[in-house]
């Protein structure tokens, strides 16, 4: 029973670094998506895949890049980190978005020096 | 923003009743969820409402009235366990997989 597991879970970069968030989920589900959690702050969503091969931007993906080869992966990746990065970033999955919950991992805690 | 609103902390004694208020604007909704997140850890899923009534589930129940924009999340029988951050996601939008979520409420739960 993994769920959705996230590697790694903490990470310090340096400003300029680039660095790959791994998500992945053994719950055949289709949906998928990265949020970022700011102290203090509700989630904001990243990116999000509807399927594997489909993705879409959410409210805040600039810095940001994601692919979905698998159904199971969805990475996230950072080009050339910057301290506004550093935030707790959630990686979740669901079976459908409209009226079920969503599984989350456990969260890489991301710090940019 | 999104606009979704709600208080930033509560506190309450263990036994007690506390009820969560979330207000959103209405245009586009699709759906509101309410999410627990204790601290350091992962939210996980408490309840959804689409239609306007209580949902109840347990000690936790949830009210939505779409046309007021407008959800709470009553806690009944408070035990210190429950002392987390309560988080109102409202899914807004012809777009799949745009869930908005507020700040979050902190609860404190006192003996």
């Amino acid at each position: 029973n993994a769920g959705v597991t996230q590697t790694p879970k903490f990470r310090i970069l340096k400003i300029g670094q680039s660095m790959t968030l791994q998500c992945t989920q053994d719950m055949n589900h289709n949906y998928m998506y990265w949020y970022r959690q700011d102290p203090g702050m509700g989630l904001k969503l990243i990116y999000y895949s509807v399927g594997a091969g489909i993705t879409d931007k959410g409210e805040v993906p600039n810095g940001y890049n994601v692919s979905r080869s698998t159904t199971e992966d969805f990475p996230l990746r950072l080009e050339l980190a910057a301290p506004s990065q550093t935030s707790v970033y959630f990686c979740a999955s669901s079976p459908q978005t409209m009226n079920t919950e969503a599984f989350f991992g456990q969260g890489t805690r991301l710090t940019v020096v | 923003g999104q606009n979704i609103d709600q208080p930033t902390e509560m506190t309450a004694t263990e036994g007690a009743i506390v009820q969560i208020n979330c207000t959103y604007q209405t245009s586009g909704f699709n759906g509101l969820f309410w999410y627990q997140q204790h601290a350091g850890e992962a939210p996980t899923f408490l309840s959804y409402n689409v239609l306007d009534g209580l949902e109840e589930k347990g000690r936790f129940s949830s009210f939505l009235s779409r046309s007021k924009g407008y959800s709470y999340l009553l806690l009944k029988e408070l035990q210190m366990k429950d002392s987390a951050s309560y988080l109102c996601a409202v899914n807004r939008g012809s777009t799949l997989g745009r869930l908005y979520f507020g700040r979050g409420t902190q609860l404190t739960v006192w003996p």
